[in-house]
C-alpha cells in the first residue's frame, strides 16, 4: 500500500510569485484535503477535493486554488505569494465521508522571501 | 465556529511518568475526535480516533483517550511514557453536521519531551 506523497519537499519563492504543490493520494483513496501549518500552529484546513471538484473550503482567499485529477492526485496553487504564506503545506487523503480518518503526507515546506 | 484548545503547549516528563494531555473543543453537535502524533522528522500519524460508542478508546503504542461529552473534552493518556514518545501531539475534531466535507479542526499542538 503506497502512502501519501508530496512534491517538492521544500522550495523558496519570492513575494508575488506563484507556486504549485503536488500530492499523490494513498492507493484507493478518492478524497484529498490540503492544510497549511504555520510554525508553532496546528494544521489549518484550506480545502478538500472529491470527484475532481472542491468539496469544502476553509478561510483562505481565492488566490489559493486546487485541482484533483481522475487518478485522485491533486495540486495546490497559490498566486501572488505573500510572506505569511510561508508554512508547511500538508496533503491528506481519505475515503469520502466525515467518519473517515485522514492519512497525511510529509508536507512541502514553502518559504516566501 | 468550531475550535479546539490544547492546554499544554510544552510538557517535559521523565521516562515511566504518566501522561495526560488536555483537549477541549467547542461545537454543540455530534463530533468525531482524533489524536495525531508527529515524531521528529516524520509526518502526522493517527494515534487514535473516536466516532461513537465506548467513550474510552485505545490507540497505538499504549495510548488511550476518554471522550467526556459534558465537558467537551477528549484527553489523551498514557500510564508510562518512554523516550520514544517524544513528539508533538495534535487533537483534532470534525463535525457531523450533515455536510460532506471531512474537515479537521486542529489544536495548536503539545510538544512532549521525555527525558531518559
Amino acid at each position: 500500500e503506497t502512502g501519501v506523497t508530496q512534491s517538492p519537499t521544500h522550495l523558496i519563492k519570492t513575494r508575488g510569485q506563484q507556486v504549485t504543490l503536488r500530492c499523490s493520494s494513498q492507493s484507493g483513496h478518492n478524497t484529498v484535503s490540503w492544510y497549511q501549518q504555520a510554525l508553532g500552529q496546528g494544521p489549518q484546513f484550506i480545502f478538500q477535493y472529491y470527484r475532481e471538484e472542491e468539496n469544502g473550503r476553509g478561510n483562505f482567499p481565492p488566490r489559493f486554488s486546487g485541482l484533483q485529477f481522475p487518478n485522485y492526485s491533486s495540486e495546490l496553487n497559490v498566486n501572488a505569494l505573500e510572506l505569511d504564506d510561508s508554512a508547511l503545506y500538508l496533503c491528506a487523503s481519505s475515503l469520502a465521508g466525515t467518519r473517515r480518518e485522514q492519512y497525511f503526507g510529509p508536507g512541502t515546506r514553502l518559504t516566501v522571501t | 465556529a468550531q475550535s479546539v484548545s490544547q492546554h499544554n503547549h510544552h510538557v517535559i516528563l521523565s521516562e515511566a511518568a504518566s501522561l495526560e494531555l488536555g483537549c477541549n473543543y467547542s461545537y454543540g453537535g455530534t463530533v468525531n475526535l482524533f489524536w495525531y502524533v508527529q515524531y521528529p522528522g516524520q509526518h502526522l500519524q493517527l494515534l487514535l480516533k473516536y466516532f461513537s460508542g465506548d467513550p474510552l478508546v485505545k490507540g497505538i503504542k499504549g495510548f488511550e483517550a476518554e471522550f467526556i461529552k459534558s465537558k467537551f473534552s477528549f484527553n489523551l493518556r498514557k500510564p508510562s511514557v518512554q523516550w520514544s514518545d517524544t513528539a508533538e501531539y495534535f487533537c483534532a475534531v470534525n463535525a457531523q453536521d450533515g455536510g460532506a466535507t471531512n474537515k479537521l479542526i486542529f489544536g495548536t499542538g503539545t510538544l512532549l519531551a521525555v527525558q531518559p
